[in-house]
């Protein structure tokens, strides 16, 4: 199973929106809406963002927002602030109960 | 609200067994609406999946990983545990341990996601 490829950085000015791309295949990305998205600050608990492509979880800002075409899920984050600098990660279910994670999003604000 | 805490050693030497033991606290390790996992992050790269452990002692894991991993629970403590053999030096990672949300039992949807996550241990294999 390979990880799912995302970029390995995106910036953006405070206001400004940026989407993050995660890549898989038919077998994980394409075949379930089992996609999340995942903030993580170094030396600390990621941070569920988004469950079941576009769900965001309560307390998550709606600046957050989750979508899916085909073998690729995308994370847009519009009206950029300071404190979304961060990492991010997507995951996909990819059957037989198994999981797998993108390679990380390094979120850079200008 | 729930919290998962690792605990372990922070160093162990090529070729022996990593063990690594999260408990769960203000919530049931019991609950059928989760499974438990492991998920390591090595230095500089990104996060993996190691794999997944039901109360019942179900257990699904990583095939790249399979070979060497055990998981276990033990529900009247609260805990799993997390044991990696014949370690090398690509398994130095910080160590995850999280709850991933399997079914919705208000709307009877799957959801599979990692909703909660323990703060981490690091893990380095030397000798």
């Amino acid at each position: 199973q390979s990880a799912l490829t995302q970029p390995r950085s995106v910036s953006g000015s405070p206001g400004q929106s940026v989407t993050i791309s995660c890549t898989g295949t038919s077998s994980d990305v394409g075949d379930y809406n089992f996609v999340s998205w995942y903030q993580h600050h170094p030396g600390k608990a990621p941070k569920l963002m988004i469950f079941g492509v576009s769900k965001r979880p309560s307390g998550v800002p709606d600046r957050f927002s989750g979508s899916k075409s085909g073998n690729t899920a995308s994370l847009t984050i519009s009206g950029l602030q300071a404190e979304d600098e961060s990492d991010y990660y997507c995951s996909s279910y990819a059957g037989n109960y198994i999981h797998v994670f993108g390679t990380g999003t390094k979120v850079t604000v200008l | 609200q729930l919290q998962l805490q690792e605990s372990g050693p922070g160093l162990v030497e090529p070729s022996e067994t990593l063990s690594l033991t999260c408990t769960v606290s203000s919530g049931s390790i019991s609950s059928s609406s989760y499974y438990w996992a492991w998920i390591r992050q090595p230095p500089g790269k990104g996060l993996e999946w190691i794999g997944s452990i039901y109360y019942s002692g179900s257990t699904y894991y990583n095939p790249s990983l399979k070979s060497r991993v055990t998981m276990s629970v033990d529900t009247s403590q609260n805990q799993f545990s997390l044991n990696l053999n014949s370690v090398t030096a690509a398994d130095t990672a910080v160590y995850y341990c999280a709850r991933l949300f399997y079914y919705d039992s208000t709307t009877y949807s799957r959801v599979d996601t990692f909703d909660m996550w323990g703060q981490g241990t690091t893990v380095t294999v030397f000798s």
